[in-house]
Formats: structure tokens, C-alpha cells, sequence
């Protein structure tokens, strides 16, 4: 069963606007991190923004905030004031609780492409 | 800071032939993670080292193996390459206790022709 869910193959946004990237996912762990991932066309893999399921405030971290719903199981990606260097894929990932040290892999979304209009 | 580094950064194998894939990861870090991403997908967990013993596995074929050496270094071997691997393969560092998100190398990106 697919556990994290990106509905949004793709998205074209004006640059300078809000976008908002949707995220959910499904699990039975009470205690699990979720992330979020940028990979421009050049392929790597950047962190952006982390959220634990026990932290009661939304994570932010510069123009990125996450919208943690933890009863709706969503952790939609905010960006604030698009820039044209914000055309990327995005993934959300989730991290589960490990049943031993070095468990802890992510599992991915698959994805949504942001393409930021000028 | 130091981030975590694979090598090559390219590779070009023909079909049968095999390929090794490095990682060396974040001082400190003492787990890394293995993934494949094949065009147009999401990442694929392949394989994992907690203090350089297996610790988890993922879909990752029996042609394949993996280890971590004395250093924390590991090296993904792939042999009797087929078209069908032909992906971007990232490796990920991460230490256990902290709060964190697995640290990223840039990627090794295999062609099988």
C-alpha cells in the first residue's frame, strides 16, 4: 500500500506567488518524522524542511513552512514568494520508528514537479 | 561542512559488465543507506549499514551486494549489469540519536548500454 501520496504530478506557478505542494500519508506508527525533498535537473537530493509527529508547531524554515495536519495525515510543503530557482521535483518522504538502529529509510512520494513561470 | 561524497559521479558500463559505486559518509556518521532512482521514479531503498553490519534491506536484486568497511566508507557492487539499472544511484548518512534528516551524496549516475 502506498504510504506517502503527491497527488500533483506537476504545477505551474507565477513567480513571487504562495505554492503549496500536498503531501499525505499513512501510518500506524504513533512516532514518525516526515520530510521534505528538492531535486533540481542537475539530481541531487536536497533536505529542506522536517517535521516529527510529536511536535506541535509547524516546522519552518526560511520561505519553506509545513502545513502538519497529524489527524488528516497530511504535511503539505509551503512556499512562500516563488522563485525562479524553485522549479524542481519535490518529494515527501516519511521515516518510520525502527525496530533496530540503522532501519530508519525513507520512503518516498513520487513527486511533484514545480515548474515557477517569470 | 563535510557532506557526504560518492564516486564516480558518472559511470558508463556496457550490459554483463559490473560496476562499483563508493560512498563516504558524514564524520560521524555511522549508518548510510543506499538508493536507486530509475528515471521519472522516487527513490527506492536498497540497502542499509548500522556500524558497518547489514541492518536493513530493501528491493535491491541478488546481483547486487553491499558492504561498509573499518572507515564507515561503503561500496554498492553491481554485477551482470542490465539496461534495466540504468538509474541514479544516491547514497545517505545519517547518525543514530539525533533528530536528523539523512544527509544526501549527490549521486552516482550509471548508464548500462
Amino acid at each position: 500500500a502506498q504510504k506517502i501520496t503527491q497527488t500533483q504530478p506537476g504545477m505551474f506557478v507565477q513567480e513571487k506567488e504562495a505554492v503549496t505542494l500536498d503531501c499525505t500519508y499513512d501510518t500506524s506508527d504513533q512516532s514518525y518524522g516526515l520530510f521534505w525533498y528538492k531535486q533540481p535537473s542537475s539530481g541531487e537530493m536536497i533536505f529542506l524542511i522536517y517535521q516529527g509527529s510529536y511536535d506541535e508547531q509547524n516546522a519552518t524554515e526560511g520561505r519553506y513552512s509545513l502545513n502538519f495536519q497529524k489527524a488528516r495525515k497530511s504535511a503539505n510543503l509551503v512556499i512562500s514568494a516563488s522563485q525562479l530557482g524553485d522549479s524542481a521535483m519535490y518529494f515527501c518522504a516519511m521515516r518510520e520508528v525502527p525496530a533496530n538502529f540503522g532501519n530508519e529509510k525513507l520512503t518516498f512520494g513520487t513527486g511533484t514537479r514545480l515548474t515557477i513561470i517569470p | 561542512a563535510a557532506g557526504v561524497i560518492q564516486s564516480p559521479r558518472h559511470l558508463i558500463k556496457e550490459k554483463r559488465e559490473t560496476a562499483t559505486l563508493k560512498c563516504y559518509p558524514i564524520p560521524r556518521h555511522d549508518t548510510v543507506y543506499w538508493y536507486q532512482q530509475g528515471p521519472g521514479q522516487d527513490p527506492q531503498f536498497l540497502i542499509s549499514f548500522y556500524e558497518k553490519m547489514q541492518s536493513d534491506k530493501g528491493s535491491i536484486p541478488d546481483r547486487f551486494s553491499a558492504q561498509q568497511f573499518s572507515d564507515y566508507h561503503s561500496e554498492l557492487n553491481m554485477s551482470s549489469l542490465e539496461l534495466g539499472d540504468s538509474a541514479l544511484y544516491f547514497c545517505a548518512s545519517s547518525a543514530q540519536g539525533e533528530n536528523t534528516e539523512a544527509f544526501f551524496g549527490q549521486g552516482t549516475r550509471l548508464t548500462v548500454v
